[in-house]
């Protein structure tokens, strides 16, 4: 059963431009959703975090909006440089029990930066 | 050390054989955590644990895949009679503890490649 959904899988901007990739979950027991940043030949690299508690979340140039009652979350990258170019998981984990920490990620989506 | 460390960063095995993957976490850290990522897939999860036991093994795909962390520091990933499906990049991360609040440090990942 796929949990998390991400889209779109690809996505092209301008330098300067802003990106935006959503991500929607279906398991309520979620409470921790990260962004992670992949390049290639890397491990994933955690970007920004949140919890439900709080509807959005700003570090830097990255925003994350989340919407409880929709079930869905999105990253912002604003003024989008070609060093952002990467791929980009959204993911989400529970807490309690032994599942804690346990991540689902998403698809993921490949952003490419113009310059 | 200052990251998790992943060993082989690349392994080339035929079907049929036997294969061990190593991770070494950030010094302290107890929580350990495997996941697979096929091409263009993001991260699935296999095992973790906490200290030296599995605190979650509902990942592993079937009985050819077991993982141990005897010391509590160190972990392998064992395959048995490897098959082409096993092919991906097998990503190791580590954290505090499960119930910490940040994110995981996660490992560039071991490509393993079944011929």
């Amino acid at each position: 059963q796929q949990q998390v959904k991400q889209s779109p899988q690809s996505l092209i901007v301008q330098k300067g431009g802003i990106s935006i990739i959503n991500c929607a979950y279906e398991n309520t027991a979620f409470d921790y959703f990260p962004w992670y940043q992949q390049f290639p030949g890397k491990g994933p690299a955690l970007l920004i975090a949140i919890r439900p508690d709080v509807s959005e979340k700003k570090e830097g140039r990255f925003t994350i909006s989340f919407n409880k009652s929709a079930k869905q979350f999105s990253l912002h990258i604003m003024d989008s440089q070609p060093g952002d170019s990467a791929t980009y998981f959204c993911a989400a984990s529970g807490a309690g029990g032994t599942s804690y920490g346990k991540l689902t990620f998403g698809q993921g989506t490949i952003l490419t930066v113009h310059p | 050390g200052a990251g998790v460390s992943q060993t082989p960063s690349n392994k080339v095995t035929e079907k049929g054989k036997y294969v061990e993957l190593r991770c070494d976490p950030i010094s302290g850290h107890t929580a350990l955590y495997w996941y697979r990522q096929s091409l263009g897939q993001g991260p699935e999860f296999l095992i973790y644990f906490q200290g030296t036991g599995a605190a979650d093994d509902s990942g592993l795909p079937n009985d050819r895949f077991f993982a141990v962390r005897p010391e509590g520091s160190v972990s392998t990933l064992k395959i048995q009679r490897t098959e082409r499906g096993d092919s991906a990049v097998y990503l190791c991360a580590s954290r505090r503890d499960i119930h910490s609040s940040y994110g995981y440090t996660f490992g560039s990942g071991t490509r393993l490649t079944v011929v």
